[in-house]
């Protein structure tokens, strides 16, 4: 199975909020993890890689539990221009693809 | 400027008209792929290729071709279009040749299929 599941959202939170976002993958020999993130009717752009001590990349940071099988992100201080949808994408070990979930909405109001 | 470039942007068509996506790249990556993208159903590949002259399927290939004749181009064939092929449509490129690392998707294709 190469299932990735995300909330769909939509996420509402205010300017300056922090907000995080939870992903479960199914297939235990995942062994690669991104988030990407894609604006409306825009293509998906890499947003962060996923490490297995975690990481930190300015106001996001990605973590990972091998263990339960998810990968989160966390963002703090949510900017308007956060507002998009997030894709959790898992590659799978032996499989020459990546596969994405369906993506976490966010908005962000003033 | 490192790109992924797609054309047309938009199209509108009737069905049984055979037409083609072009998809360029000009990052000299050897991984190359095309996805389409419904609302609930998300991202889902069709077709990707390691290198010129090999290409594999994806999870939805069926209605679509595609060949890898030249590293930089990966055109994407539908011989005989229907309407659930409305969809929005992306072609990537990936540094690694398994196509495992970052992908770089190019703009996107939006097909209506009359």
């Amino acid at each position: 199975r190469k299932e990735v599941e995300q909330d769909p959202g939509p996420f509402n939170v205010p300017e300056g909020a922090t907000v995080a976002f939870n992903c479960t993958y199914s297939n235990s020999a995942s062994q690669s993890f991104f988030w990407y993130r894609q604006d409306c009717r825009k293509e998906p752009k890499l947003l962060m890689s996923v490490y297995s001590s975690g990481n930190e990349d300015g106001r996001f940071t990605a973590q990972l539990n091998r263990a339960s099988q998810y990968i989160s992100l966390l963002i703090r201080d949510s900017k308007l221009s956060d507002s998009a949808t997030y894709l959790c994408v898992v590659n799978i070990k032996g499989y020459s693809t990546l596969t994405f979930g369906k993506g976490t909405m966010l908005l962000v109001s003033p | 400027e490192a790109q992924v470039t797609q054309n047309p942007r938009y199209l509108i068509t009737v069905t049984g008209k055979k037409l083609t996506v072009t998809c360029s790249q000009n990052m000299n990556h050897e991984y190359m792929s095309w996805y389409r993208q419904d609302p609930g159903l998300g991202l889902r590949q069709i077709y990707y290729s390691m290198n010129v002259e090999v290409t594999d399927k994806g999870d939805v290939p069926e209605g679509y071709k595609v060949s890898r004749k030249e590293k930089r181009n990966f055109p994407l064939i539908l011989e005989s279009p229907s309407p659930n092929q409305t969809s929005l449509y992306f072609c990537a490129s990936a540094t690694s040749k398994e196509g495992t690392d970052t992908q770089y998707f190019g703009p996107g294709t939006r097909l209506t299929v009359l």
